[in-house]
């Protein structure tokens, strides 16, 4: 069973649509990552999240907003979707405990947009 | 700006050989170094990982060497198999290992059998 579920696993829409996607997780970590990938430039850090009120930009957020709406839910919203957004898009989950805490990933959402 | 660079872009191998994937950063601030595994279709997932007051970090047939000094840090993977076929990335972050992971590019691994 997955610990990190990203919904849909693959979407196809037309520029300018609103898209949603979501993220869950049963890991029951505080703080939680949207990536996305392209290739030959790895993954990006679009927004994270370190408890449910806090939300923070990363590398590459315009264009994106999220919603953290729970501890274990995580969404990613593109609110007027363009092509160049199209991507591997991944969520990732962490624990905030001392020393090393890894980020774990769900199976990624792949997302074209036309 | 990309802060940590990755090579090779691909690499092929025989079973039982040595892959080597370099990995340089420029950000002194960094302080922890993962490495991270992806198969197509599913999301990378921890290899190993260092800290900068170690130069090298072994677990299994996979190794970590760092160099401070000249800001590179390197994986190995003795006895290469076919089921390490994958895409391999490196990563930094500071202030603590589960903050902002920056990634580098990725190198596309190929073990033949």
């Amino acid at each position: 069973d997955a610990d990190v579920t990203q919904t849909p696993r693959n979407r196809i829409t037309k520029t300018g649509k609103r898209i949603m996607l979501e993220c869950s997780q049963t890991k029951g970590h505080d703080r939680m990552y949207w990536y996305r990938q392209d290739p030959g430039l790895g993954l990006r850090l679009i927004y994270y999240s370190f408890d449910v009120k806090d939300i923070n930009k990363g590398e590459i957020s315009d264009g994106y907003s999220v919603s953290r709406q729970a501890q274990a839910k995580f969404s990613l919203s593109l609110e007027s979707a363009i092509p160049n957004q199209t991507a591997l898009y991944f969520c990732a989950t962490s624990g905030s405990g001392t020393g090393m805490q890894p980020q774990h990933f769900g199976d990624g959402t792949r997302l074209s947009i036309l | 700006q990309q802060q940590v660079k990755q090579s090779p872009q691909s690499l092929i191998v025989q079973k039982g050989g040595i892959s080597i994937i370099n990995c340089a950063y420029e950000n002194t601030a960094f302080d922890y170094f993962p490495w991270y595994q992806q198969f197509p279709g599913k999301g990378p997932a921890l290899l190993i990982a260092i800290r900068p007051d170690v130069s090298e970090k072994k677990e299994g047939r996979f190794t970590i060497s760092f160099n401070k000094s000249a800001k590179q840090f390197s994986l190995h993977i003795m006895d290469s198999q076919p089921g390490d076929s994958a895409t391999y990335f490196c990563a930094a972050s500071m202030g603590g290992s589960a903050r902002q992971l920056t990634f580098g590019s990725g190198t596309q691994l190929t073990v033949l059998p």
